[in-house]
């Protein structure tokens, strides 16, 4: 099973909106609705953010918002903060039974 | 408030067994899945596999083989072992707890690294 593919890194400045996409295969992301996105901080472990797609967990900013077209999963940050710079991860369950990860996204707040 | 404490050896030498545990605490052990992901220093995210009380576990075919997930409800404990190591298998391990094809709540993370 492949890993999903994910931009290397997005930038944006304060206050704009920026979008991750995560990108699968038909026996991954274009078949389930069971894809969550993780913030991670250098040297921490990794917190969900996105749940099933588009679900935020209790306490989790509404400026986080999940959708998915297809094969392809998005992730997009209104309102862009400096604590935004982070590294994302996409991940999905498959038709095998396991969960996959993407590269991750490096986000740069300009 | 769930928190998740593992901890096991840091530094493994080649060909030997890792061996971490993740301990459960102020939470529902029973109702979970309970999965092992790790991530090589600079790298991405890597599932290693998952474990429920009643006995169901499934490994990412990566580590099948090596791999045993188990866990001890009456300890509220999840374990992980990998034989064999190499080099390759230099990460950071953490235990997380499952919910909804996704991962709430994560341990501190344990770097494990393999080298004579």
């Amino acid at each position: 099973q492949s890993a999903l593919t994910q931009p290397a890194s997005v930038s944006g400045s304060p206050g704009q909106s920026i979008t991750i996409s995560c990108t699968g295969t038909s026996s991954d992301v274009g078949h389930y609705n069971h894809v969550s996105w993780h913030q991670q901080y250098p040297g921490k472990a990794p917190k969900l953010i996105i749940s099933e797609v588009n679900i935020r967990p209790s306490g989790v900013s509404n400026r986080f918002s999940g959708s998915k077209s297809g094969n392809t999963a998005s992730l997009t940050i209104s309102g862009l903060q400096a604590d935004d710079e982070a590294d994302y991860f996409c991940s999905s369950y498959t038709t095998t039974y396991i969960y996959i990860f993407g590269p991750g996204t490096k986000v740069t707040v300009l | 408030q769930v928190e998740l404490h593992q901890w096991g050896a840091g530094v493994v030498k080649p060909s030997e067994t890792l061996s971490l545990t993740c301990a459960v605490y102020d939470g529902s052990f029973r109702n979970y899945y309970w999965s092992w992901i790790r991530q090589p220093p600079g790298k991405g995210l890597e599932w290693i596999g998952e474990s429920h009380h009643s006995g169901r576990t499934i490994y990412n075919p990566s580590v099948t083989g090596r791999v045993h997930i188990s866990v001890d409800t009456s300890k509220s404990e999840i374990s992980l072992e990998l034989t064999s190591v190499t080099a390759a298998d230099t990460a950071v391990y953490y235990c997380t707890r499952g919910n909804d094809y996704s991962w709430s709540h994560w341990g501190q993370g344990s770097l494990v690294t393999v080298s004579s």
